[in-house]
């Protein structure tokens, strides 16, 4: 069954470390990843997409994520982090098979000053 | 803004009372998906429509029911509702409901059942 687990419900980071949130998915074929933010009170904002090719890919605001298939992972990170940086995260995978879009629970990330 | 538009924002209503969510795609896009978000059980997907067709199911209840009109604004109608009902939903939409295209969310409507 396809399914996604963010393993770390929170993440606290200082302001200028860099920052990691973990994602691992499980699908049945090839999997389309997809990484969303959600600040409060609004709905979640795409921030970047791994389909084929380089395992690393970039996104908006400075993030990239590496795709690993033999760990079945896809973590999001950012060199520097920045205290604008603190939402909640979420990675989602598409199993082609099914064409469901499913989204992990979320991490939260905490931006220390 | 993502330019899908969720009415109403907030809406507060008894157990046993049907509400129905109302979602407007952003301009030109024809596929809409349905999501359920919950402290406990995170962004649940409910169901995706393209172009006034069901594509694709998720784990939503025989209670509630979901169409896509002509126009291409969505409904999720919630019937019967209990208490664990309680939480935000989202609408979100895609140019054609292609594999690798990112979705744009709405902010979503608050439902809370007293």
């Amino acid at each position: 069954a396809q399914s996604v687990a963010q393993p770390e419900d929170q993440v606290n980071v200082a302001e200028g470390n860099p920052l990691t949130v973990k994602c691992t998915y499980s699908v049945s074929g090839n999997p389309y990843l997809f990484w969303y933010v959600q600040y409060p009170n609004r709905g979640l904002q795409f921030l970047l997409k791994y389909i084929t090719g380089d395992n690393l890919v970039k996104g908006s605001y400075g993030f990239e994520a590496e795709f690993n298939k033999s760990q079945t992972s896809f973590h999001l990170k950012k060199p520097s982090a920045l205290v604008s940086d603190s939402a909640l995260y979420f990675c989602a995978v598409r199993d082609m098979r099914n064409d469901k879009i499913i989204f992990g629970k979320g991490t939260r990330l905490h931006i220390l000053p | 803004d993502s330019g899908v538009t969720q009415t109403p924002k907030h809406l507060i209503t008894a157990t046993g009372q049907r509400v129905t969510l109302r979602c407007s795609p952003r301009s030109g896009d024809l596929s809409v998906y349905w999501y359920q978000q919950s402290l406990d059980q995170g962004l649940q997907f409910l169901i995706q429509y393209y172009n006034g067709e069901e594509r694709a199911k998720g784990n939503i209840l025989e209670r509630f029911s979901a169409q896509q009109f002509p126009d291409l604004h969505s409904e999720l109608n919630l019937s019967s509702l209990e208490l664990g009902d309680s939480a935000l939903y989202f609408c979100a939409s895609s140019e054609t409901g292609g594999f690798s295209e990112k979705l744009f969310f709405g902010s979503g409507t608050q439902l809370s059942v007293l």
